[in-house]
């Protein structure tokens, strides 16, 4: 029984269109996230939500949505992809957001833009 | 600026040995949390081990131990008896007070049977 899943786990798109990947815990977590993963697996946060409620968006494009319809669910969004979209992104939670807090990680989603 | 440097890109080792990989930081807080993660193959990241900035002692799980220096600002994991399922990226990760994990570029560790 997964903990944090994401779907899909590969993506390959057409630069110009629009696509989603989804996130759900299991965990009963209060807070989510969304990670980058560059080609060089430098991983730099994107958006944090805690109780559904935004808490970071650091300096992400427009074209990224971040969405959760519920504590348990964090969906991300791109418009427009680019090129310099592609990379790995990974949703993740804690149990709250607090600094100690321990992050699950979800397996990632390839994102590739051709 | 609050940076993190991990200045081995890759390392590998005999199975069985012990390992230690380094990273520095910068900072001007005084309390932060200090983290080393693992990406498997699998791609999933998973925590090995966590410190608390105030904390004079060193966190140890099993065969995984950190060396913090608070005032060197280093923080190297050290893997001891090390197994082929130890291979891995390993990122050290710092939350700064801020509510967000601040990654080092990654250190890439195989272990050769």
């Amino acid at each position: 029984d997964t903990a944090v899943s994401q779907t899909p786990k590969y993506l390959v798109t057409q630069m110009g269109n629009d696509k989603s990947i989804k996130c759900e815990q299991n965990l009963g977590h209060d807070t989510m996230y969304w990670y980058k993963q560059d080609s060089k697996k430098f991983l730099k946060i994107m958006f944090s939500y805690n109780n559904k409620e935004l808490i970071i968006n650091e300096t992400v494009p427009n074209r990224f949505s971040p969405k959760s319809p519920d504590k348990a669910h964090l969906n991300l969004h791109i418009n427009s992809l680019e090129l310099g979209d592609s990379a790995v992104y990974f949703c993740a939670s804690s149990r709250q957001q607090r600094g100690y807090e321990k992050l699950f990680f979800g397996s990632g989603t390839q994102l590739s833009v051709l | 600026a609050q940076t993190v440097t991990q200045s081995q890109p890759e390392m590998s080792v005999q199975e069985a040995e012990t390992v230690t990989l380094s990273c520095t930081y910068d900072t001007s807080e005084n309390n932060y949390y200090l983290f080393w993660y693992k990406q498997p193959p699998s791609r999933q990241m998973i925590l090995v081990i966590r410190q608390e900035a105030y904390k004079q002692q060193n966190a140890t799980e099993n065969r995984f131990s950190v060396n913090f220096q608070k005032a060197a600002k280093s923080f190297s994991l050290k893997i001891s008896d090390s197994q082929l399922g130890d291979t891995a990226m390993y990122f050290c990760a710092f939350n700064f007070g801020n509510e967000k994990l601040t990654f080092g570029t990654g250190t890439r560790l195989t272990i050769i049977p």
